[in-house]
């Protein structure tokens, strides 16, 4: 089974900086899909990001990037520019590619941006 | 821009009883899912739905759960005989076949499930 650990339980950053989430991923599969997703305190889940594992090219969304690095395993999302409004749970996924419909989320890092 | 939406927004029910949460998903999408964030903890899978069948489910998902496509456009999950640890965020997600992989799933605000 694919496991996703975010070994940050919680970050901050002040407004306008720069900040770093890590996502580290266990699986055999050499094609697959990871995400990142944004859980404000409205509790909504929100798609920040994504990345098929095949593409290396890192995927970047505006403020949101990330750094794919197949070989270690490792999705992290860099927010650039930080703004209150990104104050929010973050979640890092796991998707197989061709079977199985089921995201597999890490535990969340929470993300406070301050003043 | 189209939304997953879900009622009730927070359901409070009585140890034991049956609930039923509804989700309409955007309306040209095939997938139907259900998943379930307890408190402080990850978002968890529940139960994947396609053809009007259960096409992936967990272990979560055991006989106190059921899913239903009752007509075109709800999509619902039962729960029978709720317990306190049924207290939780419940998420329904729907997707089309490109989105699945393109663009992960469209998630509804979610159910709020408080059993006492």
């Amino acid at each position: 089974a694919q496991t996703v650990t975010q070994s940050q339980p919680e970050m901050s950053v002040q407004e306008a900086e720069t900040v770093t989430l890590s996502c580290t991923y266990d699986t055999s599969e050499s094609n697959y899909y990871l995400f990142w997703y944004k859980q404000p305190p409205s509790r909504q889940m929100i798609l920040v990001i994504r990345q098929e594992a095949y593409k290396q090219q890192n995927a970047t969304e505006n403020r949101f990037s990330v750094n794919f690095q197949k070989a270690a395993k490792s999705f992290s999302l860099k927010i650039s520019d930080s703004q209150l409004g990104d104050t929010a749970m973050y979640f890092c996924a796991f998707k197989r590619e061709y079977s199985g419909y089921a995201l597999n989320f890490g535990k969340g890092t929470s993300l406070l941006v301050t003043p | 821009e189209p939304e997953v939406t879900q009622t009730p927004s927070h359901q409070v029910t009585q140890m034991g009883q049956e609930v039923i949460l509804r989700c309409v998903p955007i309306s040209n999408h095939l997938y139907f899912y259900w998943y379930r964030q307890i408190l402080g903890q990850k978002v968890e899978f529940l139960v994947s739905f396609y053809n009007n069948e259960i096409s992936e489910k967990s272990e979560i998902f055991d006989d106190q759960f059921s899913v239903e496509r009752p007509d075109g456009s709800n999509f619902t999950l039962k729960i029978r005989s709720t317990k306190l640890e049924d207290s939780a965020m419940y998420f329904c997600a729907s997707s089309d076949q490109q989105a699945m992989t393109d663009y992960g799933y469209t998630f509804g605000s979610g159910t709020r499930l408080t059993v006492v």
